[in-house]
């Protein structure tokens, strides 16, 4: 079974600095796909970026960028220029390319509460 | 464009009180989930639904059952419900490839006294 493992419960960042969000999962898929997803108090749960387990390529958008190490099954998120918007918890998920997998679910960890001092 | 909504936002039950949750989606998705988050987890799959006239289990679904009479709505229901259900109750969809992303619903919070 596949697991998600984000070991920071809680992180803190300077309004305009840079910080990075850790992830690593267990699996013995090779296809896959890894998301972070982004929960503000809204609890709307809304994507932040994605990364196709076959694209070496790492994922950005705008300020967010992954550093994606399948080998050593790592996943982090790196926030640039953070804003007072950004805070939220975070979510690192993850799914089988194999929607036989209970229907290509979503595997989350347990999240990392990001807060921004101004 | 409405996305994936979910009725109600919040509902209290007693102990034994029965109740349905409501997930519509207006993007002609095929796939359908229903996930509860409780505090310090992310989210877990209770049930799921490949097409209409389709369910299957997820991973925590005792006490719970669904629906799926057609294509656009996803019912969840407690039909005796226990203070151990009480949680945030998401709703999502997607096309069915992994590539697509899941989309959510704003979220149920449900409380069992």
């Amino acid at each position: 079974a596949q697991t998600v493992t984000q070991s920071q419960p809680e992180m803190s960042v300077q309004e305009a600095e840079t910080v990075t969000l850790s992830c690593t999962y267990d699996t013995s898929e090779s296809d896959y796909y890894l998301f972070w997803y982004k929960q503000p108090p809204s609890r709307q749960m809304i994507l932040v970026i994605r990364q196709e387990a076959y694209k070496q390529q790492n994922a950005t958008e705008n300020r967010f960028s992954v550093n994606f190490q399948k080998a050593a099954k790592s996943f982090s998120l790196k926030i640039s220029d953070s804003q007072l918007g950004d805070a939220a918890m975070y979510f690192c998920a993850y799914r089988s390319a194999s929607m036989g997998n209970q229907g290509g679910k979503l595997i989350f960890g347990q999240g990392t509460e990001l807060s921004v001092k101004p | 464009n409405a996305g994936v909504t979910q009725t109600p936002k919040f509902r209290v039950l007693k102990t034994g009180q029965s109740m349905t949750l409501l997930c519509a989606q207006d993007m002609n998705h095929e796939y359908m989930y229903w996930y509860r988050q409780d505090p310090g987890m992310g989210l877990r799959l209770i049930h799921y639904s490949v097409g209409e006239g389709t369910t299957a289990k997820g991973e925590v679904p005792d006490g719970y059952n669904v629906s799926r009479l057609k294509k656009q709505n996803f019912l969840l229901g407690l039909e005796s419900a226990a203070p151990s259900q009480t949680s945030v109750y998401f709703c999502a969809s997607s096309y069915s490839t992994g590539r697509k992303t899941q989309y959510f619903g704003p979220g149920t919070r449900l409380l069992v006294l």
